[in-house]
């Protein structure tokens, strides 16, 4: 089955600096790619996603790629802000698989002021 | 809409004994899963439907049960509890199942297991 590794487990960042994480995959029928952010406490949210006929989305702040190739995507944050300070998953998934994600294992991000 | 909706937030179970956690949704979804999240990991897959009347073991399905008699609801079931179900249950649900759907997830419920 699908397995997606996520790095770094945490990442510490300056405000105003851009923090990256980045998600692996292993089945290239993968086809769809979310991202949740998840604050403490509180339910995972989707924030963007991306699918396999595309290379790169932007929403403001936030931005991901993907590399089919090989087989990796990332996410992107620039000017980072106190309130960007959550759990991000990554997922994967793909055509034919009920809607069912593999998230990966989460990144603690921290944003310092 | 409330969207996902599960009950109850929190909850204290002795070894053995057994519960029902509930998830709602009234957002007319076919699909929808239970996931459990145990300290710094991420969501594992217990089970999933994809109608009512029709379920699936997810990859971490043993020691628990489900079923969906309607669309709006898709109960979990714990039967003899241990602590290694220790974890924060969450419920989602999708439009369908297509591999490009959003899935809604619900406030969580925090069990712990003595």
């Amino acid at each position: 089955g699908e397995n997606v590794e996520q790095h770094p487990s945490t990442l510490s960042v300056q405000e105003g600096d851009s923090a990256v994480i980045k998600c692996t995959y292993s089945d290239s029928a993968s086809n769809y790619f979310p991202w949740y952010k998840q604050e403490l406490g509180k339910r995972p949210q989707l924030i963007i996603d991306i699918r396999s006929n595309v290379g790169e989305k932007k929403d403001q702040r936030i931005a991901v790629t993907l590399n089919k190739t090989a087989k990796h995507f990332s996410l992107h944050i620039t000017e980072t802000q106190p309130e960007d300070s959550a759990v991000y998953f990554c997922a994967a998934s793909m055509t034919d698989s009920w809607g069912k994600f593999q998230f990966g294992a989460g990144t603690q991000v921290v944003v310092t002021p | 809409n409330a969207g996902v909706t599960q009950t109850p937030k929190f909850r204290i179970l002795k070894i053995g004994q057994s519960m029902t956690l509930q998830c709602t949704q009234d957002m007319n979804h076919n699909y929808m899963y239970w996931y459990r999240q145990d300290p710094g990991m991420g969501l594992k897959l217990i089970y999933y439907s994809v109608g009512a009347g029709i379920t699936d073991k997810g990859e971490v399905p043993n020691g628990y049960n489900v079923s969906r008699s309607t669309t709006e609801d898709f109960p979990l079931r714990l039967e003899l509890a241990a602590p290694s179900q220790t974890s924060v249950y969450f419920c989602a649900s999708s439009y369908s199942g297509g591999s490009d759907n959003e899935q809604f997830f619900g406030p969580g419920t925090r069990l712990t297991v003595l």
